[in-house]
């Protein structure tokens, strides 16, 4: 298995340009989401999936959109980029959001600059 | 929602001596609990966790214990090697959807 994978792993935008950041996991997850690292702030939630079709905004929404069209892919979408966007973009995944299936995995994440 | 608050921000001891990293969460449905470590420019990965039913976990030097009446779990490092130099991240998922929610972060420096 590949696990939790990113494209690209480097991104620099200029303001108002757009871009997909682009998620994917082989384990057969039903739980995908996206988090921004931004310097000692922690990781916080953008947006999250519970499955193929659903999709719900989670602490920092705002600027990002995304679908889940198939079980496996959770792109996430800068539709005008905002200085305020650089940071560094992880995505994670787990079987389930109870029990022992919530263990979330990291993918290696994408650290963006916005000019 | 919940709000997770973690001490200290950066924890400097020497190698061989214990370390400990303290979490509040505010959501009482809080039923879950990782710790995660980041070395620099990579992914964070989970070094241990516990769930609401258990009062201490232990998986070698690394131990975490939880009150959920106090609201409070804490993260044990004994014996410290400098391998265990990285930043490491409390995080607190609760009843609902919305994932994990994340403490700020404690920057670990063992001195040789």
């Amino acid at each position: 298995n590949a696990g939790v994978t990113q494209t690209p792993k480097f991104q620099v935008l200029k303001t108002g340009q757009s871009m997909t950041l682009q998620c994917a996991q082989d384990m057969n997850h039903e739980y995908m989401s996206w988090y921004r690292q931004d310097p000692g702030m922690g990781l916080r939630l953008i947006h999250y999936s519970v499955g193929a079709g659903i999709t719900d905004q989670g602490e920092v929404p705002n600027g990002y959109n995304v679908s889940r069209s198939t079980t496996e892919d959770f792109p996430l979408r800068l539709l005008s980029a905002a200085p305020s966007q650089t940071s560094v973009y992880f995505c994670a995944s787990s079987y389930s959001l109870a029990g022992a299936g919530n263990t979330q995995y990291f993918g290696p994440g994408t650290r963006l600059t916005v000019l | 929602g919940e709000n997770v608050e973690q001490h200290p921000s950066t924890l400097s001891v020497q190698e061989g001596d214990s370390a400990v990293i303290k979490c509040t969460y505010s959501d009482s449905a809080s039923n879950y609990f990782p710790w995660y470590k980041q070395e620099l420019g990579k992914r964070p990965q989970l070094i241990i966790d516990i769930r609401s039913n258990v009062g201490e976990k232990k998986d070698q030097r690394i131990a975490v214990t939880l009150n959920k009446t106090a609201k409070h779990f804490s993260l044990h490092i004994t014996e410290t090697q400098p391998e265990d130099s990285a930043v490491y991240f409390c995080a607190a998922m609760g009843g609902g959807a919305d994932g994990l929610t994340f403490g700020k972060g404690t920057h670990l420096i063992i001195q040789p």
